[in-house]
């Protein structure tokens, strides 16, 4: 069965510093993943995703992940963070079966201090 | 612009009270799908829809029903309201199959309490 992790619940950067929040993943067949993020009493917006074909993926608003099979992890980055970047984000795998929902790991916060 | 829309943004309704939450996506979506979220649990899947009528349980479907008489609407009901059904209630959409489009979209929410 398919699952995710996301270290670390919370995470504060200075603005201008990288942004690293980690995802794990667990699958028995080759996944597609995910990255949403939600902003304060919304929806979730998809950031960006691996279906693959590179293993670098680019996504909105300047944050990239690098699938890397033999670490089973989908790191997602962005160089310079924002103030606008705080918000919580979501990392998802696709059920390998024929449902198609998403499997969703609990979230990390981010926070950005001016 | 793709879109999923959820009746209400924030809902007040008392316990035992029948609850409806509607979704309509305009995107001619097979797979419909109810998640809840809670503050430390992420997003937990209550039902999904992958075709008119049909109808999958989630992970945590007790206390939930839904319906999906057209392709477009999913509707989530709470039986019977409880207080510990307060929650963010979230609905997406995408297309079937395992292709590379298998990507959710995802409604505004609707923030229920229950009192």
């Amino acid at each position: 069965a398919q699952s995710v992790t996301q270290l670390g619940s919370h995470v504060s950067v200075s603005e201008g510093a990288l942004v690293l929040l980690r995802c794990n993943y667990s699958s028995s067949v080759p996944p597609y993943l995910f990255w949403y993020v939600q902003y304060p009493n919304q929806g979730l917006q998809l950031l960006l995703k691996y279906t693959s074909a590179a293993t670098l993926v680019k996504g909105i608003n300047g944050f990239e992940a690098e699938f890397k099979k033999s670490e089973t992890s989908f790191h997602l980055t962005k160089p310079s963070a924002h103030m606008s970047d705080a918000a919580e984000y979501f990392c998802a795998v696709r059920n390998g079966g024929s449902q198609g929902n998403l499997i969703f790991g609990k979230g990390t916060k981010l926070s950005v201090k001016p | 612009d793709v879109k999923v829309t959820q009746s209400s943004r924030y809902l007040v309704k008392r316990t035992g009270e029948k609850v409806f939450l509607e979704c309509v996506q305009d995107m001619d979506h097979e797979n419909m799908f109810w998640y809840r979220q809670d503050p430390g649990l992420g997003l937990r899947l209550i039902y999904f829809s992958y075709d008119v009528k049909m109808k999958e349980k989630g992970d945590i479907p007790e206390g939930y029903s839904v319906s999906r008489e057209k392709k477009e609407r999913f509707s989530l009901i709470l039986e019977s309201a409880s207080t510990n059904q307060t929650s963010m209630y979230l609905c997406a959409s995408s297309l079937a199959g395992g292709g590379p489009r298998t990507e959710a979209f995802f409604g505004q929410g609707t923030r229920l309490t229950v009192v």
